[in-house]
Protein backbone atom coordinates (compact mmCIF):
# COMPACT_ATOMS: atom_id res chain seq x y z
CA UNK A 1 0.00 0.00 0.00
CA UNK A 2 1.17 3.49 -0.51
CA UNK A 3 1.72 6.40 2.42
CA UNK A 4 -2.05 7.47 2.83
CA UNK A 5 -3.90 5.05 1.43
CA UNK A 6 -7.56 5.76 2.01
CA UNK A 7 -10.65 3.10 1.68
CA UNK A 8 -13.54 2.77 0.59
CA UNK A 9 -12.42 4.61 -2.73
CA UNK A 10 -16.03 5.74 -3.08
CA UNK A 11 -18.85 5.45 -0.12
CA UNK A 12 -22.81 6.11 -1.35
CA UNK A 13 -24.80 6.40 1.55
CA UNK A 14 -28.76 7.90 3.11
CA UNK A 15 -28.66 11.07 4.72
CA UNK A 16 -28.89 10.84 8.22
CA UNK A 17 -26.42 7.65 8.18
CA UNK A 18 -23.03 7.61 9.20
CA UNK A 19 -20.23 7.71 7.12
CA UNK A 20 -16.55 5.92 8.00
CA UNK A 21 -13.57 6.34 5.84
CA UNK A 22 -10.36 4.97 6.73
CA UNK A 23 -6.75 5.45 5.90
CA UNK A 24 -3.55 3.10 6.13
CA UNK A 25 -0.24 4.49 5.85
CA UNK A 26 3.51 2.93 6.29
CA UNK A 27 6.04 4.94 7.80
CA UNK A 28 6.37 6.34 11.03
CA UNK A 29 4.48 10.00 11.02
CA UNK A 30 4.16 13.60 13.21
CA UNK A 31 0.56 13.75 12.92
CA UNK A 32 -2.39 12.90 10.34
CA UNK A 33 -4.66 15.54 9.02
CA UNK A 34 -8.15 14.75 7.39
CA UNK A 35 -9.28 17.19 4.08
CA UNK A 36 -12.52 17.76 2.65
CA UNK A 37 -12.78 18.67 -1.15
CA UNK A 38 -15.74 19.50 -3.26
CA UNK A 39 -15.18 19.00 -6.96
CA UNK A 40 -12.76 21.34 -8.63
CA UNK A 41 -12.41 23.27 -5.44
CA UNK A 42 -10.55 23.63 -3.02
CA UNK A 43 -8.75 21.67 0.70
CA UNK A 44 -10.74 22.61 3.80
CA UNK A 45 -9.17 21.40 6.85
CA UNK A 46 -11.04 19.05 8.98
CA UNK A 47 -9.17 17.40 12.12
CA UNK A 48 -5.34 17.07 12.81
CA UNK A 49 -4.92 14.40 15.09
CA UNK A 50 -1.32 14.05 16.50
CA UNK A 51 1.16 10.87 17.27
CA UNK A 52 0.72 10.33 20.49
CA UNK A 53 -3.19 11.45 20.61
CA UNK A 54 -5.90 8.28 19.67
CA UNK A 55 -9.10 10.31 19.34
CA UNK A 56 -10.37 13.58 18.43
CA UNK A 57 -13.47 15.38 17.72
CA UNK A 58 -15.09 18.41 16.09
CA UNK A 59 -18.77 18.61 15.90
CA UNK A 60 -20.10 15.83 13.68
CA UNK A 61 -16.29 14.42 12.91
CA UNK A 62 -14.30 11.84 15.11
CA UNK A 63 -10.94 10.61 13.85
CA UNK A 64 -9.15 7.94 15.67
CA UNK A 65 -5.10 6.90 15.42
CA UNK A 66 -4.28 3.65 15.37
CA UNK A 67 -0.10 3.81 15.36
CA UNK A 68 0.75 0.32 15.68
CA UNK A 69 -1.55 -0.02 13.35
CA UNK A 70 -1.01 2.88 10.98
CA UNK A 71 -4.31 3.44 10.38
CA UNK A 72 -6.73 6.12 11.19
CA UNK A 73 -10.54 6.47 10.49
CA UNK A 74 -12.83 9.08 9.80
CA UNK A 75 -16.44 9.11 11.10
CA UNK A 76 -19.19 11.43 10.18
CA UNK A 77 -21.97 10.87 11.83
CA UNK A 78 -25.61 12.20 10.75
CA UNK A 79 -24.24 13.24 7.51
CA UNK A 80 -25.82 15.53 5.37
CA UNK A 81 -26.31 16.41 1.78
CA UNK A 82 -23.95 18.90 2.19
CA UNK A 83 -21.34 16.25 3.28
CA UNK A 84 -21.21 15.04 -0.33
CA UNK A 85 -17.51 15.60 -1.25
CA UNK A 86 -13.93 14.24 -1.32
CA UNK A 87 -12.03 13.11 1.64
CA UNK A 88 -8.48 12.77 1.99
CA UNK A 89 -6.04 11.96 4.68
CA UNK A 90 -2.36 13.49 5.14
CA UNK A 91 0.57 12.19 7.03
CA UNK A 92 3.14 14.58 7.91
CA UNK A 93 6.12 12.46 8.09
CA UNK A 94 8.40 11.60 10.54
CA UNK A 95 11.60 12.96 8.51
CA UNK A 96 13.45 15.56 10.34
CA UNK A 97 11.76 18.20 8.16
CA UNK A 98 8.32 19.05 6.83
CA UNK A 99 6.48 16.72 4.05
CA UNK A 100 2.93 15.98 3.99
CA UNK A 101 1.30 12.88 1.93
CA UNK A 102 -1.73 12.80 0.87
CA UNK A 103 -4.10 9.72 -0.14
CA UNK A 104 -6.04 9.00 -3.00
CA UNK A 105 -9.26 9.57 -1.62
CA UNK A 106 -12.41 8.84 -0.74
CA UNK A 107 -15.47 10.28 -2.35
CA UNK A 108 -18.59 10.36 -0.55
CA UNK A 109 -21.69 10.41 -2.18
CA UNK A 110 -24.79 11.23 0.52
CA UNK A 111 -28.18 11.28 -0.99
CA UNK A 112 -31.07 13.45 0.22
CA UNK B 1 -11.09 34.32 10.44
CA UNK B 2 -7.28 34.58 8.62
CA UNK B 3 -7.00 32.70 5.16
CA UNK B 4 -4.33 31.61 2.98
CA UNK B 5 -4.95 33.80 -0.61
CA UNK B 6 -3.51 33.21 -3.88
CA UNK B 7 -2.91 34.60 -7.08
CA UNK B 8 -3.84 34.39 -9.70
CA UNK B 9 -7.40 31.87 -9.75
CA UNK B 10 -6.48 31.11 -13.57
CA UNK B 11 -3.03 31.42 -15.22
CA UNK B 12 -2.78 30.09 -18.85
CA UNK B 13 0.57 29.96 -20.85
CA UNK B 14 2.59 28.90 -23.78
CA UNK B 15 4.91 25.69 -23.56
CA UNK B 16 8.06 26.83 -22.43
CA UNK B 17 7.66 30.49 -20.89
CA UNK B 18 7.81 30.97 -16.87
CA UNK B 19 4.78 31.30 -14.55
CA UNK B 20 5.14 32.64 -11.34
CA UNK B 21 2.96 31.80 -8.95
CA UNK B 22 1.59 34.15 -5.80
CA UNK B 23 0.29 32.55 -2.30
CA UNK B 24 0.14 35.19 0.35
CA UNK B 25 -0.04 32.54 3.99
CA UNK B 26 -1.72 33.42 7.20
CA UNK B 27 0.31 35.87 8.86
CA UNK B 28 1.95 34.48 11.68
CA UNK B 29 2.53 31.35 10.28
CA UNK B 30 6.37 29.71 9.87
CA UNK B 31 5.72 26.75 7.63
CA UNK B 32 5.07 27.39 4.04
CA UNK B 33 4.30 24.53 1.51
CA UNK B 34 3.42 24.23 -2.41
CA UNK B 35 1.23 21.21 -3.94
CA UNK B 36 -0.05 20.45 -6.94
CA UNK B 37 -3.24 18.28 -7.89
CA UNK B 38 -3.84 17.06 -12.00
CA UNK B 39 -7.13 17.08 -12.85
CA UNK B 40 -8.82 13.87 -10.95
CA UNK B 41 -5.75 12.94 -9.53
CA UNK B 42 -4.70 13.13 -6.12
CA UNK B 43 -2.89 16.24 -4.45
CA UNK B 44 0.66 15.71 -4.86
CA UNK B 45 3.07 17.32 -2.45
CA UNK B 46 6.27 19.92 -3.79
CA UNK B 47 7.99 21.61 -1.34
CA UNK B 48 8.14 23.07 2.48
CA UNK B 49 9.73 25.81 3.29
CA UNK B 50 10.67 27.11 6.82
CA UNK B 51 13.21 29.36 7.81
CA UNK B 52 14.03 30.98 4.58
CA UNK B 53 14.97 27.64 2.90
CA UNK B 54 13.48 24.49 1.79
CA UNK B 55 12.75 21.91 3.86
CA UNK B 56 12.02 19.05 1.93
CA UNK B 57 10.81 18.61 -1.53
CA UNK B 58 9.72 15.44 -3.69
CA UNK B 59 10.92 14.24 -7.31
CA UNK B 60 8.44 16.41 -8.90
CA UNK B 61 10.14 19.59 -7.51
CA UNK B 62 13.08 19.30 -10.55
CA UNK B 63 15.38 22.42 -11.13
CA UNK B 64 12.62 23.82 -13.27
CA UNK B 65 10.78 24.79 -10.01
CA UNK B 66 11.76 27.44 -7.51
CA UNK B 67 10.10 28.87 -4.33
CA UNK B 68 11.02 32.16 -2.52
CA UNK B 69 9.70 34.41 0.11
CA UNK B 70 10.91 37.64 -1.07
CA UNK B 71 9.05 39.70 1.97
CA UNK B 72 7.48 39.06 5.31
CA UNK B 73 4.01 38.11 3.31
CA UNK B 74 4.57 36.62 -0.04
CA UNK B 75 5.69 33.06 -0.70
CA UNK B 76 6.04 32.23 -4.64
CA UNK B 77 6.68 29.27 -6.93
CA UNK B 78 8.67 29.89 -10.16
CA UNK B 79 8.36 27.21 -13.21
CA UNK B 80 11.08 28.47 -15.22
CA UNK B 81 9.84 26.60 -18.50
CA UNK B 82 6.53 25.26 -18.34
CA UNK B 83 5.91 21.86 -20.09
CA UNK B 84 2.21 20.69 -20.36
CA UNK B 85 2.37 18.11 -17.83
CA UNK B 86 2.81 21.24 -15.55
CA UNK B 87 -0.73 21.78 -16.06
CA UNK B 88 -3.04 21.15 -12.61
CA UNK B 89 -4.44 23.25 -9.87
CA UNK B 90 -1.73 24.57 -7.65
CA UNK B 91 -2.38 24.92 -3.89
CA UNK B 92 0.06 26.62 -1.08
CA UNK B 93 -0.93 25.98 1.98
CA UNK B 94 0.94 27.23 5.63
CA UNK B 95 0.90 25.92 9.07
CA UNK B 96 1.42 27.77 12.67
CA UNK B 97 2.37 24.18 13.90
CA UNK B 98 -1.63 23.05 14.11
CA UNK B 99 -2.16 21.72 10.79
CA UNK B 100 -1.96 23.05 7.04
CA UNK B 101 -4.22 25.79 5.72
CA UNK B 102 -4.63 25.71 2.37
CA UNK B 103 -5.22 28.31 -0.41
CA UNK B 104 -7.88 28.07 -2.95
CA UNK B 105 -5.74 27.20 -5.96
CA UNK B 106 -4.01 28.55 -8.75
CA UNK B 107 -4.99 26.25 -12.15
CA UNK B 108 -2.53 26.55 -13.98
CA UNK B 109 -3.14 25.33 -18.15
CA UNK B 110 -0.50 25.28 -20.84
CA UNK B 111 -0.52 25.10 -23.96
Amino acid sequence: SQQGEEDPQALSIQEGENATMNCSYKTSINNLQWYRQNSGRGLVHLILIRSNEREKHSGRLRVTLDTSKKSSSLLITASRAADTASYFCATDLNTGGFKTIFGAGTRLFVKA
Amino acid sequence: EPEVTQTPSHQVTQMGQEVILRCVPISNHLYFYWYRQILGQKVEFLVSFYNNEISEKSEIFDDQFSVERPDGSNFTLKIRSTKLEDSAMYFCASSGGRGEFFGPGTRLTVL
